[in-house]
Parts: structure tokens; sequence; C-alpha cells
């Protein structure tokens, strides 16, 4: 199984409420890693799991909230939104957690599609 | 990270070679040169990555200058399947290594 899974496929939610997106991944990896994507740009890192502890934050707002709950699973807990984070949320693994594996190949999911009223 | 530069959009036909270009004239010793692509609608997928010589996989080739300033994203016979936008990355892995820094890509439109 060579998949990363993301639920759900489609969101849309008000500024106030409370969402949460959903990751998964059967291969045994060790990283994981969230995404956002904006229309018609690439993607930005947002938060990097190693052996299911955050590592690295590239300085995302706190209405994000990243949690790892076992070395499966990957979510992110969307509170208080903006309109302008309305965009794809890709999550990703990799076997190796960031260091000097060169051929450290990221899976990527399909991505959930969000939207801010 | 050192940074690529490579053109916003390209045009091949069904079954012909396309050959795509990067750039990455700061590119330092450590360096290795990814391709990663994304198809509509999916997530990036890895293509193919090297350091200095050329490399071939069942996706594509990668063709790398001698003075590593520049490299070429092959691939021998494009199909509709391969319309996607194909990113071209250096990865530094004398450092935290394994950050995917994506630019801004090319757009590979296949006519058929």
């Amino acid at each position: 199984d060579t998949e990363v899974t993301q639920t759900p496929k489609h969101l849309v939610m008000g500024m106030t409420n409370k969402k949460s997106l959903k990751c998964e991944q059967h291969m045994g990896h060790r990283a994981m890693y969230w995404y956002k994507q904006k229309a018609k740009k690439p993607p930005e890192l947002m938060f990097v799991y190693s052996y299911e502890k955050l590592s690295i934050n590239e300085s995302v707002p706190s209405r994000f909230s990243p949690e790892c709950p076992n070395s499966s699973l990957l979510n992110l807990h969307l509170h208080a939104l903006q309109p302008e984070d309305s965009a794809l949320y890709l999550c990703a693994s990799s076997q190796a957690p960031p260091g000097r594996v060169v051929s450290n190949e990221q899976f990527f999911g399909p991505g959930t599609r969000l939207t801010v009223l | 990270d050192a940074k690529t530069t490579q053109p916003n959009s390209m045009e091949s036909n069904e079954e012909e070679p396309v050959h795509l270009p990067c750039n990455h004239s700061t590119i330092s010793g450590t360096d290795y040169i990814h391709w990663y692509r994304q198809l509509p609608s999916q997530g990036p997928e890895y293509v193919i990555h090297g350091l200095t010589s050329n490399v071939n996989n069942r996706m594509a080739s990668l063709a790398i200058a001698e003075d590593r300033k520049s490299s070429t994203l092959i691939l021998h016979r494009a199909t509709l399947r391969d319309a996607a936008v194909y990113y071209c990355i250096l990865r530094d892995v004398s450092g935290a290594g394994n950050m995917l820094t994506f630019g801004g890509g090319t757009r590979l439109m296949v006519k058929p």
C-alpha cells in the first residue's frame, strides 16, 4: 500500500466553525507533513512531524493546530479561519524524517479542498 | 535553499519527446536536484532525482549539465497523462534535508 489518504475531499466552513482534516498512511513512514496550496501556486510547507513529534512549524497561525495521534495518522484542526485560508491542503509522508537521506521521497495525498465563507 | 528557474509553460505533441529545462545557477555542492510533478486534481508525485550524473528511471531521464547550473527533465514519449505541472527542486542534504521548497514549476500541455 503506497497510498496517502485524506478526508474529507472537500470542506466548506464558516469563520466560527471548528473542523478537522485527516490524513492516513500505512507505509510505516516516520515523517508526515502538511502543505497549503493556493490556486495556481506551488505547495507551501506548514508543519513537519518526525516520529510523531512536531519538528517544524513554518510560522503557521495558531488557528491551524496539527496533531499526530499515532505513526499512521495526522490531523489538522481548524478554528476561526479566515476566507484567505481557503486552499488545497496536502498531506505527505516519507520513510525517514528530514535529514541526510537523499532519496527520501515524499508521498502526497490528493488533498482536501477547503473553502472558508 | 538555492533557487530554481523554470519556464511557466510548455506545449508538446503526444508521443514526442519533451525536454523540460531548469536553471539553478546558485546550486551548492550538497544540493541534489529533484523533480516532482502534479497532475490535475492530485497531490505532487516524485519523478526523479540526481546529483551530478545523468539518471534514468521508468518515468523519465534527468540530464545534468557538467557545471550543475542547469538540468533537463526528459520525457521520452509524452502521453496525455503527462500533462501536469513539473517542479524542479534543490534539496540540500547537508542541513535539515528533505525539505521540499517548491518553485513556480512548468505547466506542460500535451496535444493529441
